[in-house]
């Protein structure tokens, strides 16, 4: 149990374009929903917070024009990337934690993002 | 704020060595405490927790006890396998849910 999958695992598009990244909760209802941006050989930043049915809260620093996200249901949320820039080449993970399983957070495998 | 401390790896053992993996954190309130695992190209996987002082957490062969004391949390394992060469992640949760990451241990096991 407990499975997040992620949508597409990677993708590349061009400078200018958008990109838009799913995120599932496949056997739970994930009440909320959390967004990460990994460097290379770096760790973990918490870029978002979303709960179902409400604006989503961002972390300091990150633009949320830029990074829309979603948080439609309880058991999807999407980021979507406007505008991608060559900066904006991550690895995009996303976890989720839902009420039986709100003390954990359970991760997708990521989704790697190339802009050229 | 909250934060996690780890060792900068890379670290590389011989199979059947003994592995350290050394994170301290800061918080306020009492945190629970977890160490994550990534393998080359995938996600993150919880490997052990612990949500209170003094308790171990255990998985895989891999140990870590929550040291209030010492504000620490460190992984050991007594004989790795080459399967265990991944990324090693110790994270804290702190308050509204929100997980606070070290900055990874890359461990490599050579046969």
């Amino acid at each position: 149990g407990a499975v997040v999958s992620q949508h597409p695992s990677w993708v590349i598009c061009k400078s200018g374009t958008s990109v838009k990244i799913e995120c599932r909760s496949l056997d739970f209802q994930a009440t909320t929903m959390f967004w990460y941006r990994q460097f290379p050989k770096q760790s973990l930043m918490l870029m978002a917070t979303s709960n179902e049915g409400s604006k989503a809260t961002y972390e300091q620093g990150v633009e949320k024009d830029k990074f829309l996200i979603n948080h439609a249901s309880l058991t999807l949320s999407t980021l979507t990337v406007t505008s991608a820039h060559p900066e904006d080449s991550s690895f995009y993970i996303c976890s989720a934690s839902g009420p039986n399983y709100s003390y954990e957070q359970y991760f997708g495998p990521g989704t790697r993002l190339t802009v050229t | 704020g909250d934060s996690v401390t780890q060792m900068e790896g890379p670290v590389t053992l011989s199979e059947e060595a003994f592995l350290t993996i050394n994170c301290t954190y800061t918080a306020t309130g009492y945190p629970s405490l977890f160490w994550y695992v990534q393998y080359p190209g995938e996600g993150l996987q919880l490997l052990l927790k612990a949500t209170k002082a003094d308790d171990k957490g255990s998985n895989k062969g891999f140990e870590a006890t929550y040291r209030k004391e010492t504000t620490s949390f460190h992984l050991e394992k007594g004989s790795v396998q080459v399967s265990d060469s991944a990324v090693y992640f110790c994270a804290l949760r702190g308050n509204f849910n929100k997980f606070y990451f070290g900055s990874g241990t890359k461990l490599n096991v050579k046969p």
